[in-house]
């Protein structure tokens, strides 16, 4: 079975550029979480959706979105990109929501570079 | 509010010594805590995860961690280091409840034969 699935695994952007990161979780899973890591640091919660809607979202502003697709894929935007948007992309899919009862699996993440 | 965080951001063993991680957490509610590794350009695999039931939580490659309440705390042991646990790991609290995660700023594990 193939796991979390993110594409693409790297890509270079100029300041000011949109960007779209895309997720296909595990088969039969509903819910799509991601999440940012800045170098040196732990994951930071952006939005989870499950069953195509907005379960959840961290603090960031609204330059970032996302949505979630019927058959469970995700997408994340990010507009009018800044240098501090330079990160690992990772995304997690789950079979529900709760992070106690239904584990996350993470897939590999999209480097984002911001030049 | 929660918030994890994680004392050393590099940790040197010997092969075959204790790999001991610390992690002490910050939570207004019961919490549920995780450990998860990552290895190079690589995404997060959970190690073990504590929800409430036995405070002490065997986790895969021979990892356990103990919940102690009294000291907030949520540390990572392996009785004996090998070369293959040179990581990253990373500690994580979520409410109960919660659908998503707060994760310590992690600890680099090196192991040297």
């Amino acid at each position: 079975d193939a796991g979390v699935t993110q594409s693409p695994t790297h890509l270079i952007k100029t300041r000011g550029q949109h960007v779209t990161l895309r997720c296909s979780p595990i088969s039969g899973h509903k819910s799509v979480s991601w999440y940012q890591q800045v170098l040196g640091q732990g994951p930071q919660f952006i939005f989870q959706y499950y069953e195509k809607e907005e379960r959840g979202r961290g603090n960031f502003p609204d330059r970032f979105s996302a949505r979630q697709f019927p058959n469970y894929s995700s997408e994340l935007n990010v507009n009018a990109l800044l240098l501090g948007d330079s990160a690992l992309y990772l995304c997690a899919s789950s079979s529900g929501t709760g992070t106690a009862n239904y584990g996350y699996t993470f897939g590999s993440g999209t480097r984002l570079t911001v030049v | 509010a929660q918030s994890v965080t994680q004392l050393g951001s590099h940790v040197s063993v010997s092969e075959g010594a204790l790999v001991l991680l610390r992690c002490n957490y910050s939570s207004s509610v019961p919490p549920y805590l995780f450990w998860y590794v990552q290895y190079p350009n690589q995404g997060l695999q959970l190690l073990l995860k504590y929800t409430s039931a036995a405070t002490l939580v065997k986790g895969i490659n021979g990892f356990e961690a103990e919940f102690k309440k009294s000291e907030t705390s949520f540390h990572l042991t392996k009785p004996s280091a090998h070369m293959s646990d040179a990581a990253e790991y990373f500690c994580a609290v979520s409410e109960t409840g919660a659908n998503n995660l707060f994760f310590g700023t992690g600890t680099r594990l090196t192991v040297i034969p």
